[in-house]
């Protein structure tokens, strides 16, 4: 089983649009955790962290449901620049490892 | 200031040669890891180094992988004996001293290695 699993997608929706993605996590370890964005052909960037108690950073909010273990990750007002593939990133609370989900495709329609 | 640079850009070899892959991670970051991305995958994580810490190597697919980290800084991935399959994005990223919440990773803009 996959530490890290993501809806591959593809969410295709218009601007203005909100949208929201989930990622399910397999390891109850699991104690840090983030969103990053990756471009077409360009390197991962950290989006954003996900905090417990849940956290926003303009459009985007992040929510963490450990009972549940997944995270998820909501944009508001979809911009064409917002289409990317967003990968979900999860850590345990032992070793060194970063889990990376293969990341969910989204394409902002004009 | 400068950020994690990867070089070459892109390697096109012959089946069965070795390549060298290089990283140079942010000043002043001490973690720095390897991943390799293949075409609509996940990253893979590959090795990762901690300060003067032994590396943590569980993530190489096989011994025709290794690396080395250089003075605690640059970074070398070496493949020996290339396949077909080890056609790849190879990426790399430094962090600060890992903590609790983890530090983001700064990634590099990547090798994409295509072994022919």
């Amino acid at each position: 089983r996959k530490e890290v699993e993501q809806d591959p997608g593809p969410f295709n929706v218009p601007e203005g649009a909100t949208v929201a993605f989930n990622c399910t996590y397999s390891n109850s370890a699991s104690q840090s955790f983030f969103w990053y964005r990756q471009d077409c052909r360009k390197e991962p960037k950290l989006l954003m962290s996900v905090y417990s108690s849940g956290n926003e950073d303009g459009r985007f909010t992040a929510q963490l449901n450990r009972a549940s273990q997944y995270i998820s990750l909501l944009i508001r007002d979809s911009k064409l620049s917002d289409s990317a593939t967003y990968l979900c990133v999860v850590k345990l609370n032992t070793g060194n490892q970063f889990y990376f989900g293969t990341g969910t495709s989204l394409t902002v329609i004009p | 200031g400068a950020g994690v640079s990867q070089s070459p850009s892109n390697k096109v070899t012959e089946k069965g040669k070795d390549v060298e892959l290089r990283c140079d991670p942010i000043s002043g970051h001490t973690a720095l890891y390897w991943y390799r991305q293949s075409l609509g995958q996940g990253l893979e994580f590959l090795i990762y180094f901690q300060g003067n810490s032994a590396p943590d190597k569980s993530g190489l697919p096989s011994d025709r992988f290794s690396a080395e980290r250089t003075g605690g800084s640059v970074s070398t991935l070496t493949i020996q004996r290339t396949q077909q399959e080890d056609s790849a994005v190879y990426l790399c990223a430094s962090s600060l001293d890992l903590g609790t919440p983890a530090y983001e990773q700064y990634f590099g803009p990547g090798t994409r290695l295509t072994v022919t």
